[in-house]
């Protein structure tokens, strides 16, 4: 069973770059979609962007100018880089598996990232 | 951007009710549709993929369909552990959305 993790810094100050890490157990990053999902405290969620195996990348345009997802099949790991944050990036942050289909059937456990002096 | 609706945004229901939930997308999005539980502190879990598929290992009770661009999740008998909260989400195009959630409570 594919298990994934995230890890990471707890708190980014303002103006800084978050950055991290889905480590995929389980199973081989090959062959997939991975994805990014953020839930701001007490909202929905939002994607983030995904990468295929490969390296080839999509993200959402709300954030492109800030977000770089990148993989490294060696590892089984796939990473985020958000750049320039504010309060407003204050989320739980997801990493995910896109399948079956295109729906995000396995996800990571989250973790709470807090922009703040 | 394809913008997902769905309705109630909460909702009261007692063990044994069935219970349906409707999202609707701002366009034609074929069926590309999930469905997700979370419950509190918890990552979400898949439920129905691809409009009205049964991820493996999620109880019968909880079904999915579609017509034009509405959807519809229904939970045929509620059970004690299905009071949380449901998104959907399209994966038709990019940027993947998701709506703003139905929590479900205890009547």
């Amino acid at each position: 069973q594919v298990q994934l993790q995230e890890s990471g810094p707890g708190l980014v100050k303002p103006s800084e770059t978050l950055s991290l890490t889905c480590t995929v157990s389980g199973g081989s990053i090959s062959g997939y979609y991975w994805s990014w999902i953020r839930q701001p405290p007490g909202t929905g969620l939002e994607w983030i962007g995904y990468i295929y195996y490969s390296g080839s990348t999509t993200y959402n345009p709300s954030l492109k100018s800030r977000v770089t997802i990148s993989v490294d099949t060696s590892k089984n790991q796939f990473s985020l880089k958000l750049s320039s944050v504010t309060a407003a990036d204050t989320a739980v942050y997801y990493c995910a598996r896109l399948s079956p289909e295109w729906s995000m059937g396995y996800w990571g456990q989250g973790t709470l990232v807090t922009v703040s002096s | 951007d394809i913008q997902m609706t769905q309705s109630p945004s909460s909702l009261s229901a007692s063990v044994g009710d069935r219970v349906t939930i409707t999202c609707r997308a701002s366009q034609s999005i074929s069926s590309y549709l999930n469905w997700y539980q979370q419950k509190p502190g918890k990552a979400p879990n898949l439920l129905i993929y691809a409009a009205s598929s049964l991820q493996s290992g999620v109880p019968s009770r909880f079904s999915g369909s579609a017509s034009g661009t509405d959807f519809t999740l229904t939970i045929s008998s509620l059970q004690p552990e299905d009071f949380a909260t449901y998104y959907c989400q399209q994966s038709y195009r990019t940027p993947y959305s998701f709506g703003q959630g139905t929590k479900l409570e205890i009547e």
